[in-house]
């Protein structure tokens, strides 16, 4: 069993419909992360926030918008995504960021952009 | 920046057979983490090494860290259907500021 939450499992969405991707975590940890997995790709990290705070954004695009209303839990907006966009988010935890701390992730949501 | 790489990218074994995945990194790292996927499942925390040569076991998986902390090794002896997935590693800069995961390398294990 994960200690870090994701819902929903799945989603299908349209190019113009908004939608939000919700993440909890129970470790008691300061950092969350959201990864995007596509096949034949490396994990590619999108957001990270350390204390609620947000301390990277890895040139994502707009239509992606991450929440942190406290530590434990973390949001991605979605709007007018993009057929391309279709992956697993992935979002990860760790006691701290930075060299050390493993990272735990959630079972993650599978994205389709119809 | 900052690249990972793993070979091989894909690995079909009998089972029983032994199994490496190889680690290398362009620039030295702090540490290096390993994780595994298991199909339509998520990444999970294996290990994390951090010493130069350093080497640790578990069970029948071997973890090795490269004497220039810049390549690591996976090796699991007498592969078994449950160890199919996707291993990956991941690593820290020297300086804790990037951490970069590398593109896994999917084990098959024929039964």
């Amino acid at each position: 069993e994960t200690g870090v939450t994701q819902t929903p499992r799945h989603l299908v969405m349209g190019m113009t419909n908004k939608k939000s991707l919700k993440c909890e975590q129970h470790l008691g940890h300061n950092a969350m992360y959201w990864y995007k997995q596509s096949a034949k790709k490396p994990l590619e990290l999108m957001f990270v926030y350390n204390f609620k705070e947000q301390t990277e954004n890895n040139s994502v695009p707009s239509r992606f918008s991450p929440e942190c209303p406290n530590s434990s839990h973390l949001f991605l907006h979605l709007h007018t995504l993009q057929p391309e966009d279709s992956a697993l988010y992935l979002c990860a935890s760790s006691q701290d960021q930075g060299a050390g701390s493993p990272l735990h992730f959630g079972n993650g949501t599978r994205l389709t952009v119809t | 920046g900052q690249q990972v790489m793993q070979i091989p990218q894909y690995q079909h074994v009998q089972e029983g057979e032994d199994f490496t995945t190889y680690c290398n990194s362009s620039t030295t790292l702090s540490n290096i983490q390993w994780y595994k996927q298991r199909p339509g499942g998520h990444p999970v925390f294996l290990i994390q090494l951090v010493k130069s040569g350093e080497v640790k076991k578990q069970k029948r998986l071997t973890f090795q860290f490269g004497e220039a902390k810049k390549n690591s090794s996976l090796h699991i002896t007498a592969t078994q259907t449950t160890d199919v997935g996707t291993y990956f590693c991941a690593g820290w800069d020297n300086y804790g500021q990037n951490f970069v995961f590398g593109p896994g390398t999917r084990l098959s294990v024929l039964p």
